[in-house]
């Protein structure tokens, strides 16, 4: 079974609306964390936002935050007043509980390519 | 800083060469990692080093070398590599605390020939 599912293979937006993304994920974990990662034609694999399993409060991180539902086991990444500069392959990734810290790896999902539009 | 550098950034080999990946980074982390990642998928972890010592290795064919001198420094050594493993080489740090966010350098891009 798939541990991260992102069911948007590709998105398109209007410039300067809202988007959300969606993740959902499988963990008997009662300890874990949840990631957002943006990765440009670059390469590169930028880190916009973090969630752990017993975080109260969802996260933000500026424009992105991440609509964490715990009894539904998704963690979408909302991006608000998108940028052309957005436009990117966008991963969910989990990491799942350990108490050996360091010592663990990040499950990603398929992605979603997100192109802003002007 | 969130800086983790990787080079080179493209590097083309042929099948019979050796030739190393190197990463740095200067936050302080004590875990590093390598990851693969193939055109249009996910990245997919190859090794894992806490405190320069390796602690995880995914199967990876004996081609690949991981080496960690030092808590800064994590080196993938590759020697008789096949056109299948011309990839994405992402280097990633984190701290060994509750969080562990993972940030990944601009990563290698590998062509095998």
């Amino acid at each position: 079974a798939q541990k991260i599912t992102q069911t948007q293979p590709g998105m398109f937006v209007q410039e300067k609306e809202a988007v959300t993304l969606d993740c959902t994920y499988d963990t008997s974990d009662q300890s874990y964390g949840l990631f957002w990662y943006k990765q440009p034609s670059s390469g590169e694999m930028i880190f916009l936002i973090y969630q752990g399993s017993y975080d109260e409060q969802n996260a933000t991180e500026g424009r992105y935050s991440l609509n964490f539902q715990k009894a539904r086991k998704s963690a979408n990444l909302v991006i608000s007043a998108s940028q052309l500069g957005d436009s990117a392959m966008y991963f969910c990734a989990m990491r799942e509980g350990t108490t050996n810290f360091g010592n663990e790896k990040l499950t990603f999902g398929t992605g979603t390519r997100l192109t802003i539009i002007p | 800083d969130t800086e983790v550098t990787q080079t080179p950034k493209h590097l083309v080999m042929g099948m019979t060469n050796k030739k190393s990946l190197k990463c740095e980074q200067h936050m302080g982390h004590r875990a590093m990692y390598w990851y693969k990642q193939k055109a249009k998928k996910p990245p997919e972890l190859m090794f894992v080093y806490s405190y320069e010592k390796l602690s995880i290795n995914e199967s990876v064919p004996s081609r690949f070398s991981p080496e960690c001198p030092n808590s800064s420094l994590l080196n993938l050594h590759l020697h008789a590599l096949q056109p299948e493993d011309s990839a994405l080489y992402l280097c990633a740090s984190s701290q060994v605390n509750r969080d562990r966010i993972a940030f990944f350098g601009q990563g290698t891009r590998l062509t095998v020939v």
